[in-house]
C-alpha cells in the first residue's frame, strides 16, 4: 500500500476562492482524520470520520469549511470562500481499530 | 476532557547530553499513549506506543498513571534528532495530539 496519500501536495490560491483538498486513506482504514497544522496553534484536529460517518467536527472553524467521505477510500476537505487565515499544513491520517495513525504527505495550503 | 499537554514548545541540547521531552494527559479512563515524530518538512509518523514497551532510535516513554505522564527520554542526542515531537492519546477511535515540542540538538 502507498500510504495515505493527499492531493495537492501545494496549492496556492487567491482569497475568496474555492480549495478542495483530497485525502485517499489506506485501504481498509475505518477511521479517517482531518488536521491542520501551523506554527501558532500547532496540531490541530478539524473532523473525524469512522466507517464513512462524520463523528466529531467540533474543530471544524467556520462555516466555510467542510469535509465529506462519500467512500471508504476517498475524503475531501473544502474551503469556501478561503481566507489568508486559512494558509497552513493540512494533514489526513488515517488508522484500523484504533491502531497507529497514518499520516498523509500534507497539503500546503497558501491564501494571498 | 481528554487533553493532552506538552509544556515545552522548545527544546535545545547538545550532541550527547540526555534528552526528555515532558507529556502530560488528562483521561479518566485507561490511555493508550504514542509519540509522534515529524521531521523537517515531512508527514508525521510513529515514533513509539506505550503498549509496545519498546525502544525506537534509543528513545523510551514510560506511562506514569499516577502522574499521568508519558515523557520521552533518550541518553545521548543525535543531531538528526532534530525535529518535532508530539504526544498523542488514544480514546475510542480519536487521537488527541499535544502542542508539540521542537527539539534542537545543537553540534
Amino acid at each position: 500500500d502507498a500510504g495515505v496519500i493527499q492531493s495537492p501536495r501545494h496549492e496556492v490560491t487567491e482569497m475568496g476562492q474555492e480549495v478542495t483538498l483530497r485525502c485517499k486513506p489506506i485501504s481498509g482504514h475505518n477511521s479517517l482524520f482531518w488536521y491542520r497544522q501551523t506554527m501558532m496553534r500547532g496540531l490541530e484536529l478539524l473532523i473525524y470520520f469512522n466507517n464513512n460517518v462524520p463523528i466529531d467536527d467540533s474543530g471544524m472553524p467556520e462555516d466555510r469549511f467542510s469535509a465529506k467521505m462519500p467512500n471508504a477510500s476517498f475524503s475531501t476537505l473544502k474551503i469556501q470562500p478561503s481566507e489568508p487565515r486559512d494558509s497552513a499544513v493540512y494533514f489526513c491520517a488515517s488508522t484500523q481499530g484504533g491502531a497507529e495513525a497514518f499520516f498523509g504527505q500534507g497539503t500546503r495550503l497558501t491564501v494571498v | 476532557a481528554q487533553r493532552v499537554t506538552q509544556p515545552e514548545k522548545l527544546l535545545s541540547v547538545f550532541k550527547g547530553a540526555p534528552v526528555e521531552l515532558k507529556c502530560n494527559y488528562s483521561y479518566s479512563g485507561s490511555p493508550e499513549l504514542f509519540w509522534y515524530v515529524q521531521y523537517s518538512r515531512q508527514r508525521l509518523q510513529l515514533l513509539l506506543r506505550h503498549i509496545s514497551r519498546e525502544s525506537i532510535k534509543g528513545f523510551t516513554a514510560d506511562l506514569n498513571k499516577g502522574e499521568t505522564s508519558f515523557h520521552l527520554k533518550k541518553p545521548f542526542a543525535q543531531e538528526e534528532d532534530s525535529a518535532m515531537y508530539y504526544c498523542a492519546l488514544l480514546y475510542g477511535q480519536n487521537f488527541v495530539f499535544g502542542p508539540g515540542t521542537r527539539l534542537s540538538v545543537l553540534p
